[in-house]
């Protein structure tokens, strides 16, 4: 069975533009979760989508948003990006809810790097 | 709220070396205990879980046990390996509010 797969893996950016990743997760998994992970903040949940609904969002500007697909896969677009958004950016999925206790199964990340 | 709390590091041991990484939650319910394992370069990936008290999870020669009394679930190797060098996060799942909680991570360096 094939793994997360998320695209790109780098990409580089400047301030003040827009970014769109995207995550394929597992085959069967209704599930998808994005974290951000930097050096100083640790992992922190951005959103989590089941069933193409957001079920539960981080404390994240609004300039964070993302979507699923009816093929469960799911993209995360930030706008107007700022030096701060530079980050490991992780997708997870999941067969059922994070939070219901399911394995969550990581992708390898995108790194976006802001200059 | 929910929280995990897990001791900081970096920890620096010996290849064969005991290893401890300590974690502590809060929870009002009856959550699910993780830890995952994230390798240089990688996601991360499910090391272990427990879904109820006393439940004890054990894989690649690590084990943590669920205990409720103490709200911990302490991440324990007999001998570490330098292929063990990674980050190690804990994490509580609570089917309350469908959410699950990282810690901060714990760097773990085997020096051989």
């Amino acid at each position: 069975k094939a793994g997360v797969t998320q695209t790109p893996r780098y990409l580089i950016k400047t301030r003040g533009q827009q970014v769109t990743l995207s995550c394929s997760p597992i085959s069967g998994h209704r599930s998808v979760s994005w974290y951000q992970q930097t050096p100083g903040q640790g992992l922190q949940f951005l959103f989590e989508y089941f069933s193409e609904t957001q079920r539960n969002k981080g404390n994240f500007p609004g300039r964070f948003s993302g979507r699923q697909f009816s093929n469960s896969r799911s993209e995360m677009n930030v706008s107007t990006l700022e030096l701060g958004d530079s980050a490991l950016y992780l997708c997870a999925s999941s067969p059922g809810l994070a939070g219901a206790g399911d394995t969550q199964y990581f992708g390898p990340g995108t790194r976006l790097t802001v200059l | 709220g929910n929280s995990v709390t897990q001791m900081e590091g970096p920890v620096t041991l010996s290849e064969e070396a005991f290893l401890t990484i300590n974690c502590t939650y809060t929870a009002t319910g009856y959550p699910s205990l993780f830890w995952y394992v994230q390798y240089p370069g990688e996601g991360l990936q499910l090391l272990l879980k427990a879904t109820k008290a006393d439940d004890k999870g054990s894989n690649k020669g690590f084990e943590a046990t669920y205990r409720k009394e103490t709200t911990s679930f302490h991440l324990e190797k007999g001998s570490v390996q330098v292929s063990d060098s990674a980050v190690y996060f804990c994490a509580l799942s609570d089917r309350r509010d469908d959410k699950i909680i990282f810690g901060k991570g714990t760097r773990l360096h085997i020096l051989p």
